[in-house]
This record gives structure tokens, C-alpha cells and sequence, in this order.
């Protein structure tokens, strides 16, 4: 079956560093790749996507790249603020050509911590 | 409030005692999805409504597990006899379409005792 693995941390960070969380996948076929990110206190929301190889996901700086020769969607950001701590959570779904999908297969999630 | 709502918010249970979790998806969207966060597993995906149609029970993990989803809308997981392995966050998320992005519910956080 398909499976998600990411670091699970929990990694701490200073403000304005750079950001890499390392996500890679097993899946047949072609899946949609996701990050969500779970702030304190909040629900689930989806912070980025790519759908098909090569395609490049953005939101609020954090950016990450459908790499299907490594079967990987590493999310980055180049400077983080104390405001992105939070856990973030990679995940897939497959979509079928007629309509229709999967629900998501997420990883474990990543607890990241950025200090002042 | 235009988003996905979810009730109780908190529910303690004794073991053995059957629970009933509810979700309110955003009007209009077809497809209604239910995942458990716990400790020890993660999310996990559990079952998934597309309109009319019968729903993917493909996740539910004991037959103990139940869902529906009446006239399109409201949706109710239901676990009988619970077991404290049971106790998690129910995560319901609703999508206009399938193939579109979901939206999360804040939860119920279930503790069985």
C-alpha cells in the first residue's frame, strides 16, 4: 500500500534560518502530493500542492517540488519567523481519470519549533 | 460559520459504551471524509462519501466502526463497545469535489476510559 515517511523531530530552529523538512513516498502510479500544517490549537489546513512530476507548490514562502525520480516533495523555506511553528504533515492521495479519489495517506508529521 | 464543524468537541467514554461523533461539512461540497489522529498511528483515513454514492469503507479499522451521511450533508461515525486503543482525534474534512482540496473540521477528541 502507499505510505509517506518524514522526519518527525521534533526540529528547532533559530528565526530566519533555512527550512528543510525531508518528505519521500511509496505509491503506484501517480498521486497528488500535499503539505498540511497544524498550528497550535488549530485544525488542519493545507498550506501547498503538486499534482503532476516537476510541478513546484507555493504558499507563504514555503515552497516544495514533485521530484518522481527520488519519490520525494521536501518542503523549504528560506527564512523562517517564530510564527511557523507548528507540525507539519506530508502527505498523497490518488485521483481517478473518471472523478473521484482517495483519501489521504499522510506521514507522521513534523513538530518544528523556531525560537526568537 | 462557513467551515466544517464538528461536535462534542470533547467526549469521555467508558469502555465498552457506544459514541457517537458528528460532522457538518461545508454546504455544497459533495465529498466527506472521516480520519482518527492518535499518538501511535498518526492520521489515518477511515472513510470517505461522495454524493450518493456507497461510501469507501476501505479504512475503517473493526467492524466496530460505522458511518453515514443523510441526505448528502451531516455526517455521524459511530463506534460501538468502544476500546481505550479508541481514544484519538476525529478529524472530519469536506471537498466540493473529490479530486478538490479538503477542508478539516477542528475534531473530537475522544478519550475512552
Amino acid at each position: 500500500g502507499d505510505s509517506v515517511t518524514q522526519m518527525e523531530g521534533p526540529v528547532t530552529l533559530s528565526e530566519e534560518a533555512f527550512l528543510t523538512i525531508n518528505c519521500t513516498y511509496t505509491a503506484t502510479g501517480y498521486p497528488s502530493l500535499f503539505w498540511y500544517v497544524q498550528y497550535p490549537g488549530e485544525g488542519l489546513q493545507l498550506l501547498l500542492k503538486a499534482t503532476k512530476a516537476d510541478d513546484k507548490g507555493s504558499n507563504k514562502g514555503f515552497e516544495a517540488t514533485y521530484r518522481k525520480e527520488t519519490t520525494s516533495f521536501h518542503l523549504e523555506k528560506g527564512s523562517v519567523q517564530v510564527s511557523d511553528s507548528a507540525v507539519y504533515f506530508c502527505a498523497l492521495r490518488h485521483l481517478y481519470s473518471g472523478g473521484g479519489a482517495d483519501g489521504l495517506t499522510f506521514g507522521k508529521g513534523t513538530h518544528l519549533i523556531i525560537q526568537p | 460559520g462557513a467551515g466544517v464543524s464538528q461536535s462534542p468537541s470533547n467526549k469521555v467514554t467508558e469502555k465498552g459504551k457506544d459514541v457517537e461523533l458528528r460532522c457538518d461539512p461545508i454546504s455544497g461540497h459533495t465529498a466527506l471524509y472521516w480520519y482518527r489522529q492518535s499518538l501511535g498511528q498518526g492520521l489515518e483515513f477511515l472513510i470517505y462519501f461522495q454524493g450518493n454514492s456507497a461510501p469507501d469503507k476501505s479504512g475503517l479499522p473493526s467492524d466496530r466502526f460505522s458511518a453515514e451521511r443523510t441526505g448528502g450533508s451531516v455526517s455521524t461515525l459511530t463506534i460501538q463497545r468502544t476500546q481505550q486503543e479508541d481514544s484519538a482525534v476525529y478529524l472530519c474534512a469536506s471537498s466540493l469535489r473529490a479530486e478538490e482540496t479538503q477542508y478539516f473540521g477542528p475534531g473530537t477528541r475522544l478519550l475512552v476510559l
